[in-house]
């Protein structure tokens, strides 16, 4: 697979402040790029996707940042909760004909304290 | 709506013994099936994908082999397990040019 990595393994965040969780990828072919949250002995959860052609998109709390020219993408969560507390994974999505390969990095751990 | 249930949630097994993890997805047709191995404090590695029934491609050599009997069912096998088999498995499902969505995983480990 394609290489997918994060610059931090642990990120430690005190409650109510803004998170931001940051992602390098190798390869420019993927058609989006989706952050999961992976909370300890859980399938991942799909957070909020960005397409290849945007740089910035925002959900509930939570944005997206992708700057193509240096391939990275970050996760930025506003207010950081205790229940935000998981490990998060950028996967780059490749959409071939009518199916999707997901490759993921390796996850950077969210600590949040009370 | 749509469900992914995967079994056993842990397994313990000897060296050398077989394995059958086993997927399957509720309220949706022909959906994309994965299987992913997570090793400790790791990312998720493909391992195995399916577009259709009988249709599997494998990411990477392996000791692994998957199957698909069924639209909506996907099996993760092993012949003889190594140690090195011992991982977090999970199973996911999209549609076509969707996210994936995983089920809750297999904890194997191999003693």
């Amino acid at each position: 697979g394609e290489s997918v990595g994060l610059h931090l393994p642990t990120l430690s965040v005190q409650e109510g402040d803004n998170s931001i969780i940051n992602c390098a990828y190798s390869n420019s072919a993927s058609d989006y790029f989706i952050w999961y949250k992976q909370e300890s002995g859980k399938g991942p959860q799909f957070i909020i996707d960005i397409r290849s052609n945007m740089d910035k998109r925002q959900g509930q709390r939570v944005t997206v940042l992708l700057n193509k020219t240096v391939k990275h993408l970050s996760l930025q969560i506003a207010a950081t909760q205790p229940g935000d507390s998981a490990v998060y994974f950028c996967a780059e999505d490749y959409r071939l004909y009518n199916f999707n390969k997901f490759y993921f990095g390796s996850g950077t751990k969210l600590n949040v304290k009370p | 709506s749509q469900t992914i249930h995967q079994w056993p949630a842990t397994l313990v097994q000897p060296v050398g013994s077989p394995l059958s993890l086993e997927c399957t997805v509720e309220g949706t047709s022909n959906p994309n099936l994965y299987w992913y191995r997570q090793a400790a404090g790791r990312g998720l590695q493909l391992l195995f994908y399916s577009v259709g029934i009988g249709q599997i491609s494998s990411e990477v050599p392996q000791n692994l082999s998957a199957s698909r009997p069924q639209d909506r069912q996907f099996i993760l096998s092993s012949k003889k397990l190594l140690l090195s088999d011992s991982g977090f498995y999970l199973c996911a499902w999209s549609r076509a040019n969707t996210e994936a969505f995983f089920g809750q995983g297999t904890r194997l480990t191999v003693v």
